[in-house]
């Protein structure tokens, strides 16, 4: 399998432009996770689903976040307007059931 | 709020010697834990897990120990080779809710 597939990998954008980040699971695996890595706060969930549908959304910090999983082999993450404290690196990752989770390389983006 | 912390942001071992990584949380409904390391420019990769109702986990050169009653856990690596040198993240979830991870340890192993 060839894992959890994130594009792009690098992302640069300006302040106030809309920013989608794509995921593709691993086939089979019926959870999806959006994660954001940052210095300050380290790993933390943004969202995930299961089964396609949102579960627990707590963790998207405003509402120019969205993510959207229109079938079990494809998700993305919007960002608009996208600001300079979104900068991070974003990291995917699915699991079959409620188990370890499976991580893509990440995007980093970089809003200026 | 943190509710998991792992308190050491690095920690150096020689080569052959164990490394034992610490990871303490605050929720005590806290039930399934996992280790995961990470390489820089790569995702968070597997390395083991251990559910509340253990307290040892054994896979190959890694072993992860719970306690509970502290709300306390370490990943101990015997023998560590240099390819261990990474950042390690433990991760915690609580009646199939979500994980809340530590901030990560960054573990390097001198040859």
């Amino acid at each position: 399998d060839a894992g959890v597939i994130q594009s792009p990998r690098h992302e640069v954008t300006e302040m106030g432009q809309e920013v989608t980040l794509r995921c593709k699971p691993i086939s089979g695996h019926d959870y999806l996770f959006w994660y954001r890595q940052t210095m300050m706060r380290g790993l933390e969930l943004l969202i995930y689903f299961n089964n396609n549908v949102p579960i627990d959304d707590s963790g998207m910090p405003e509402d120019r976040f969205s993510a959207k999983m229109p079938n079990a082999s494809f998700s993305t993450l919007k960002i608009q307007p996208s600001e300079p404290r979104d900068s991070a690196v974003y990291f995917c990752a699915s699991s079959r059931g409620w188990a370890e989770q499976y991580f893509g390389p990440g995007t980093r983006l970089t809003v200026t | 709020d943190q509710q998991v912390k792992q308190n050491s942001p690095s920690l150096s071992v020689q080569e052959g010697r164990i490394s034992i990584l610490n990871c303490d949380y605050t929720n005590s409904m806290f039930d399934y834990f996992l280790w995961y390391k990470k390489y820089p420019a790569e995702g968070p990769t597997f390395l083991i897990s251990i559910s509340s109702i253990k307290d040892k986990n054994e896979d190959g050169r890694f072993t992860v120990f719970l306690n509970k009653s502290a709300k306390h856990l370490s990943l101990h690596i015997v023998p560590s080779q240099p390819g261990d040198s990474a950042v390690y993240f433990c991760a915690a979830s609580a009646n199939f809710n979500k994980f809340y991870f530590g901030s990560g340890t960054k573990l390097n192993v001198k040859p």
